[in-house]
């Protein structure tokens, strides 16, 4: 599986857009970008995913560069709810499997 | 429509003693998996089902057991307990029908080895 590299924390304001960054250099051709949340003590909550167009759905816009190496997840209005770890996926085709890492950490504060 | 259930949701065991976990996909789902999570270690792959085969395996020992039933419900069951085994577990469905489709993981069942 590519792997992939996220900040370990950073801070939002209530109301403010939240970006956040996933680098992922090695991905391969047929690899889908995935994002997840979770939130504390509660299981991965899926938010977006993408191939190689840019996604928009009610939770969140994911934005892939033209060569896929980087992605950023947006959260246009962050609410104090959206405190959560946020992980960047890297998916090889067929593989059921995800592989988490760190993931970021999103404090959003009132 | 239903998420997905796991049960129990905590559970507390003696070393040495051995666990079931359940787990009931979401209605239409074919693909169970299930993770662990520890502080130190993350959210890691332990194995995934499909039509009651086991397709994908993660880098855990032989304690680690599951099966998936023809109705999609799966169970994990680990053997002689060890400290290192508190986590939590976590279990995830999908249509299982490609590999864009996404997961829904369930709140997880707590265990607790003393």
């Amino acid at each position: 599986d590519a792997k992939t590299t996220q900040p370990p924390s950073m801070d939002c304001a209530e109301g403010r857009a939240a970006n956040l960054p996933c680098n992922h250099s090695t991905i391969s051709g047929n690899e889908y970008v995935y994002w997840y949340r979770q939130i504390h003590s509660q299981g991965p909550q899926y938010i977006i995913h993408g191939l190689k167009n840019n996604e928009t759905n009610e939770m969140a816009s994911l934005i892939i560069t033209e060569d896929r190496k980087s992605s950023t997840l947006i959260l246009p209005h962050a609410t104090l709810r959206d405190t959560a770890v946020y992980y960047c996926i890297v998916r090889v085709n067929n593989d059921y499997k995800l592989s988490f890492g760190a993931g970021t950490t999103v404090t959003v504060r009132a | 429509k239903a998420g997905v259930t796991q049960t129990p949701r905590y559970l507390i065991k003696t070393r040495g003693q051995q666990v079931t976990l359940s787990c009931s996909p979401i209605s239409g789902h074919r693909s169970v998996s299930w993770y662990q999570q520890t502080p130190g270690q993350g959210l890691q792959f332990l194995f995934e089902y499909f039509s009651e085969t086991q397709r994908n395996k993660g880098n855990f020992p032989g304690r680690f057991s599951g099966r998936q039933f023809s109705n999609s419900r799966s169970e994990m069951n680990v053997s002689t307990l060890e400290l290192g085994d508190s986590a939590l577990y976590l279990c995830a469905s999908s249509l299982g029908a490609g590999s864009s489709t996404e997961a829904f993981f369930g709140q997880g069942t707590r265990l607790t080895v003393v």
